[in-house]
């Protein structure tokens, strides 16, 4: 059974940093890119940023470049999103998701950026 | 960047009805479409890839089409666990964009 737990969240002051993981299992992690995507309280899925199988390609949304980094240890089975500088409108839950398609996503993790 | 209109933003039907719900890509994305339901409290879950495939495990109810750029779910015989709100998203162009979604109300 494909599984992608994330963790890491939680509540930091504005400017702070804070790095989320997301642990697979039940699949050839290093056979899949990976997404992290974000969703804002009552609001609509935002895609954050994307690393391939290898780490070879890597995308970013504009509102996080700069400011996030996505990795991947596919020894340990786990996608990272270092985030720093954060901002008070980074307020999301985050989920980690699946290649192609974004077809199995995690349960997310909350991360809160408030004074 | 690609952006995906979707309509209608809420809509609320009964049991066994049929519902479509469209996207509007603002370019050609070929058939770069996916459609996600997201249950209240809960991830999101694909239910349609690649505009028209069904995704493993989605009942043959759910179903996608396209017609130029527009893109539509249409849901048949509704069911009441079918609530909730569904997004569409490209994948043709970075950055891979969502549509704003449409909560779907079982009467």
């Amino acid at each position: 059974e494909v599984q992608l737990v994330e963790s890491g969240g939680g509540l930091v002051q504005p400017g702070r940093s804070l790095r989320l993981s997301c642990l697979a299992s039940g699949f050839t992690f290093s056979n899949y890119g990976m997404n992290w995507i974000r969703q804002a309280p009552g609001k609509g899925l935002e895609w954050v940023a994307s690393i391939s199988s290898s780490s070879s390609y890597i995308y970013y949304a504009d509102t996080v470049k700069g400011r996030f980094t996505i990795s991947r240890d596919n020894a340990k089975n786990t996608l990272y999103l270092q985030m720093t500088s954060l901002r008070s409108e980074d307020t999301a839950l985050y989920y980690c998701a699946r290649d192609p398609m974004f077809d199995y996503w995690g349960q997310g993790v909350m991360v809160t950026v408030s004074s | 960047d690609i952006q995906m209109t979707q309509s209608p933003a809420s809509l609320s039907a009964s049991p066994e009805e049929i519902v479509t719900i469209t996207c509007q890509a603002s370019q050609d994305i070929g058939n770069w479409l996916a459609w996600y339901q997201q249950k209240p409290g809960k991830s999101p879950q694909l239910l349609i890839y690649s505009t028209t495939s069904l995704a493993d495990g989605i009942p043959s109810r759910f179903s996608g089409s396209r017609s130029g750029t527009q893109y539509s779910l249409k849901i048949s015989r509704l069911q009441i666990e079918d609530t909730g709100i569904y997004y569409c998203l490209q994948r043709y162009s970075n950055p891979w964009t969502f549509g704003g979604g449409t909560k779907l109300e079982l009467k």
